[in-house]
Formats: structure tokens, sequence, C-alpha cells
């Protein structure tokens, strides 16, 4: 079964504090991505990598960066948390073009910014 | 830059009712549109899909699209829903040329029994 797991559910952290969110799929897909994803506003893409230490940004990259070493594996990282990324972040991963492009999506990682 | 439109923000159903949600995109060549689903509590999943072919396409739990070319348009339908058909629906389109999807703002469904 398709499994994508991101390391933790719900994250409390403090302004200007640096953040790892860490995600892992099972499935040897080539493509990671990272959304965000609040309420009005729907899933906004962040970052996503086609490929091993590969990235590409996505429509919101500002304050954020990745980093992907393996392929199983995408981190985002907020290298300084402010309140506004206070947010839901979603990954996600797919086989490499051509194919259905169908997301597989894990559960989720809620981040509050005090 | 290519987007989607989903105008209907907050829904509320009575049991049995008909479902419609409206998804219109921006794009004008050849699109491949989803449908995502997010129940209260779980992660979002592919509901159905569309590549090519018959533009009415039939996806999990009774749902089912029809790709309207002319309208840029690729609508949800349901004919009676279910309470357990409470959640979040998201319309996607795949990026012309790459693998990324671009969502919808999501429509929040209510069904009350």
């Amino acid at each position: 079964d398709v499994k994508v797991t991101q390391s933790s559910r719900y994250l409390v952290k403090r302004t200007g504090e640096k953040v790892f969110l860490e995600c892992v799929q099972d499935m040897d897909h080539e493509n990671m991505f990272w959304y965000r994803q609040d309420p009005g506003l729907g899933l906004r893409l962040i970052y996503f990598s086609y490929d091993v230490k590969m990235k590409e940004k996505g429509d919101i990259p500002e304050g954020y960066s990745v980093s992907r070493e393996k392929k199983e594996r995408f981190s985002l990282i907020l290298e300084s948390a402010s309140t506004n990324q206070t947010s839901m972040y979603l990954c996600a991963s797919s086989l490499s073009s051509g194919n259905t492009g169908e997301l597989f999506f894990g559960e989720g990682s809620r981040l509050t910014v005090l | 830059a290519q987007s989607v439109s989903q105008h209907n923000h907050h829904v509320i159903l009575s049991e049995a009712a008909s479902l419609e949600l409206g998804c219109n995109y921006s794009y004008g060549g050849t699109v491949n549109l989803f449908w995502y689903v997010q129940y209260p509590g779980q992660h979002l999943q592919l509901l159905l899909k569309y590549f090519s072919g018959d533009p009415l396409v039939k996806g999990i739990k009774g749902f089912e699209a029809e790709f309207i070319k002319s309208k840029f348009s690729f609508n949800l339908r349901k004919p009676s829903v279910q309470w357990s058909d409470t959640a979040e629906y998201f319309c996607a389109v795949k990026v012309y040329n790459t693998d990324k999807l671009i969502f919808g703002t999501g429509t929040r469904l209510q069904v009350f029994p």
C-alpha cells in the first residue's frame, strides 16, 4: 500500500526558531512536493523536487527551503519561523512525468508558531 | 499561469440531496484534471481524474465529473449524498509539461442526516 509519512503531526514553535518538517515515501517515487493548506486558500505549492538533490520553487517559496538527499526523503525547512507560517503542511509524492500525475499525500503536519 | 477556481466555498445539504460542485480552470490546451477529497482528520485522497477520452469520469463512492472543454469546467456530481460524504473537496489541474498540480481553494461540504 502506498505510504507517505510525515514525522510530526503537531508542532508548536516560537518565532525565530528553525523548524524541520520531514517526509518519507515508500513508493520509489521520483517527485516529492510540499504544500501548505490554509482555510479559504486551498493548497499552495511551496517547493517540489523531481530527483535527488534537485528542487524547484513553487508558488510561495519565500521563508522556506528544502532538502532532498535521498530519493525517499524530502525535508522542509523554515530557517526562522514566523507567525504567518502557522499552517497545515502537506507532503506528497508522485511518479515522474508520463504517468497519471496522481499525487499521494501524507497526513499533514500542523505547525503553530507563537 | 494556469489556475483553478472553485466558486462554492461551503455547501450544506441534507442526505439524499443531489450534489454538484463547480470547478473551472484557465488553461486552454490539453489538461489533466483531478478531484481530491479530504475527510475530517484524514489525508487527501484521489476521488477521480480525467486525462482523455470519455468526458464523463466515474470515481469512487458514486462520484462522477464531467469535463466540458468549451466551458473550461470539470464539475463534480453525486446523485444522492450521504452523511459520510461530509468532507472538503479540492479540484486540481496538472500544470502543462510538468508534474505539478495546482489546486483550487476547496469546497467544504456538510451533509446533515
